[in-house]
């Protein structure tokens, strides 16, 4: 089945560093993959979607020149956290929608647990 | 925007007995329902969905349930075990996966 891979899994940084977060697609294209966050004991919260070839879309209430996101390839995009901050601290989680069109379920990577100190 | 709802908040069931979680979403047009379960630190997994054409689905021992007059869907699992225990979430959408909206958790503990 489709996988998404999320990496780095955990990164502990040190406030007003940048931290950057790669979501690849292994074995589909993914033109269209999202970036959520959750912090503990809550739910997804949206932040951006990310569109191969243009640029992102983001939620009310993102900041885009905080949380860069690159789609370069169908298969990889990226969220970087410039000059990260303890508040940043969360779980960030991307997802991407199957090449079966819109009937495609999404999948989500593992998750990165950002802690800024 | 859609805004979903989500109860209860936590559910603690005996192993054996079915467990209910219900949603209600407030856009009349999402047309697609997933839920998910989430163990702790781990990624959402896709366990069943349902699209706004079928009332009912069924996958061995879940259930899924909906009433598009209403607004409202439900989880249903039956005959529930240990590994059952997790955080489910339920989410909405329109136009199939398009920014999904998530609803606020259910923390599933079953008691052995």
């Amino acid at each position: 089945g489709a996988v998404v891979s999320q990496h780095p899994s955990r990164v502990i940084c040190k406030s007003g560093t940048s931290v950057k977060i790669e979501c690849r697609s292994l074995d589909f294209q993914a033109t269209t993959m999202f970036w959520y966050r959750q912090f503990p004991k809550q739910s997804l919260m949206l932040m951006a979607t990310s569109n191969e070839g243009s640029k992102a879309t983001y939620e009310q209430g993102v900041e885009k020149d905080k949380f860069l996101i690159n789609h370069a390839s169908l298969t990889l995009s990226t969220l970087t956290v410039t000059s990260a901050h303890p508040e940043d601290s969360s779980f960030y989680i991307c997802s991407a929608r199957g090449d079966r069109g819109r009937n495609s379920p999404l999948h989500f990577g593992n998750g990165t647990r950002l802690t800024v100190t | 925007g859609e805004n979903v709802e989500q109860h209860p908040s936590t559910l603690s069931v005996q192993e054996g007995d079915s467990a209910v979680i219900k949603c209600t979403y407030s856009d009349s047009a999402s047309n697609y329902f997933p839920w998910y379960k989430q163990e702790l630190g781990k990624r959402p997994q896709l366990i069943i969905d349902i699209r706004s054409n079928v009332g009912e689905k069924k996958d061995q021992r879940i259930a899924v349930t909906l009433n598009k007059t209403a607004k409202h869907f439900s989880l249903h699992i039956t005959e529930t075990q240990p590994e059952d225990s997790a955080v489910y979430f339920c989410a909405a959408s329109y136009g199939g996966n398009e920014k999904l909206t998530f609803g606020t958790g259910t923390r599933l503990t079953i008691i052995p």
